[in-house]
């Protein structure tokens, strides 16, 4: 069983589309978050929720959404795609908010044309 | 400001050699965390070690330790007996608090390459 699993992996898209990702967690974890890895592969983190409230928002575009159903989920939607959004989305989790190391999922590769 | 400084993009370390990789930071907050994750060329992102700002040892994990020099603001990562397989990026990350609770923030990353 994977414990942060994300889907898609990879996600080809024309700009203006708009487009989600799913993130899910089964460790148990109170916090999740989305770092967002550009080409030169710096990790930015983009936000983060502590059982289902929003505690970070790193001045993302307004055209990124996240929406946490509960604390073992957490989705990114992303409106109107823009050439500068090609990037890999991790999501990740933490047992608490200021404890213990991050788990990350996968990844989700989006390439925007 | 930048707050994880990682200045070597890439180092060579010859295979069962150690090497060391640094890591400077910058907080004004007492109590902190440091860690280190490696992502190899699939790109999963792989916790290494963690050091807490209030422990007097440094840590160490297997072949991992973690050089930590608080009054230097260093907490660089050693690999001992390198293997082809530690090839990877290699990035420092700090958790700290802010107004409103805590983010992990991570560094610009080094690239190792072991050599046969």
């Amino acid at each position: 069983d994977t414990a942060v699993s994300q889907t898609p992996k990879y996600l080809v898209t024309q700009m203006g589309n708009d487009k989600s990702i799913k993130c899910e967690q089964n460790l148990g974890h109170d916090t999740m978050y989305w770092y967002k890895q550009d080409s030169k592969k710096f990790l930015k983190i983009m936000f983060s929720y502590n059982n289902k409230e929003l505690i970070i928002n790193e001045t993302v575009p307004n055209r990124f959404s996240p929406k946490s159903p509960d604390k073992a989920h957490l989705n990114l939607h992303i409106n109107s795609l823009e050439l500068g959004d090609s990037a890999v989305y991790f999501c990740a989790s933490s047992a608490g908010e200021g404890s213990g190391e991050l788990f990350f999922g996968e990844g989700s590769r989006l390439t925007v044309l | 400001a930048q707050k994880i400084t990682q200045t070597q993009p890439g180092m060579f370390v010859q295979e069962k050699e150690a090497v060391t990789l640094d890591c400077t930071y910058d907080t004004s907050d007492p109590s902190y965390g440091l860690f280190w994750y490696k992502q190899p060329s699939s790109g999963e992102m792989i916790f290494l070690i963690y050091q807490g700002s209030y422990d007097q040892q440094n840590a160490t994990e297997g072949r991992y330790s973690l050089n930590f020099q608080k009054a230097r603001k260093s907490a660089n990562l050693v690999i001992s007996a390198s293997q082809l397989g530690d090839s990877a990026m290699y990035f420092c990350a700090m958790r700290e608090g802010y107004t409103g609770g805590f983010k992990t923030i991570f560094g610009a990353g080094t690239r190792l390459f072991v050599k046969a």
